[in-house]
């Protein structure tokens, strides 16, 4: 079945440092890839989407490509900041049939100061 | 705000109970979805609706049931209650069953004691 495999967590940078998350996935089709964002005691909240191969999903200064020769959407973002802080969960969708949104199972990113 | 609203937020039980949530999706979603985000299975896939009628199950048990109303108004029905079954629970709304994000509520916190 369709499926999205995260790097487990958690992910501790300093302020100003890096980040990528690894995402893959398998899908039957050609799936829509999204990544969502978790803020502690809140429901997920869409970061950014792409919907075909070689399509960059950008918003607040995070980016993902969708890479179809390697299944992957990994999540960058070149200067994370205190804020960032929350749990990123990448997640992929399938026109028609039984659609169900599926979600790895999140990556939780911690930032100090 | 996503435009879905979930009620109650926060709620407590006692095992055994049976207890009702309550999901309004966006307005003009046709689709709702409910999962289930616990410490150690991540964020699992219940049920979907899709105007009024069941599209696709995932693991949701036979104690627990869902139905979506004439007004797209969906209730997760949760019966004969475990400790288990205390876990965050999220419903989601999207337009169609096509490659679109969902957009979640915040949630409703249930507590079994």
């Amino acid at each position: 079945g369709d499926s999205v495999t995260q790097m487990e967590g958690p992910v501790t940078l300093s302020e100003e440092a890096f980040l990528t998350i690894n995402c893959t996935y398998t899908a039957t089709g050609y799936p829509s890839l999204f990544w969502y964002v978790q803020y502690p005691g809140e429901g997920l909240q869409l970061l950014l989407k792409a919907t075909k191969a070689d399509d960059k999903g950008s918003n607040k200064g995070f980016e993902a490509t969708y890479r179809k020769e390697t299944t992957s959407f990994h999540l960058e973002k070149g200067s994370v900041q205190v804020s960032d802080s929350a749990v990123y969960f990448c997640a992929l969708t399938l026109s028609g049939g039984s659609y169900i949104p599926t979600f790895g199972r999140g990556t939780s990113l911690i930032v100090h100061p | 705000d996503s435009g879905v609203t979930q009620t109650p937020k926060h709620l407590i039980t006692a095992t055994g109970q049976r207890v009702t949530l309550r999901c309004s999706p966006r307005s003009g979603d046709l689709s709702v979805y409910w999962y289930q985000q616990s410490l150690d299975q991540g964020l699992q896939f219940l049920i979907q609706y899709y105007n009024g009628e069941e599209r696709a199950k995932g693991n949701i048990l036979e104690r627990f049931s869902a139905q979506q109303f004439p007004d797209l108004h969906s209730e997760l029905n949760l019966s004969s209650l475990e400790l288990g079954d205390s876990a965050l629970y999220f419903c989601a709304s999207s337009v169609s069953q096509g490659n679109t994000e969902a957009f979640f509520g915040q949630g409703t916190r249930l507590t079994v004691v």
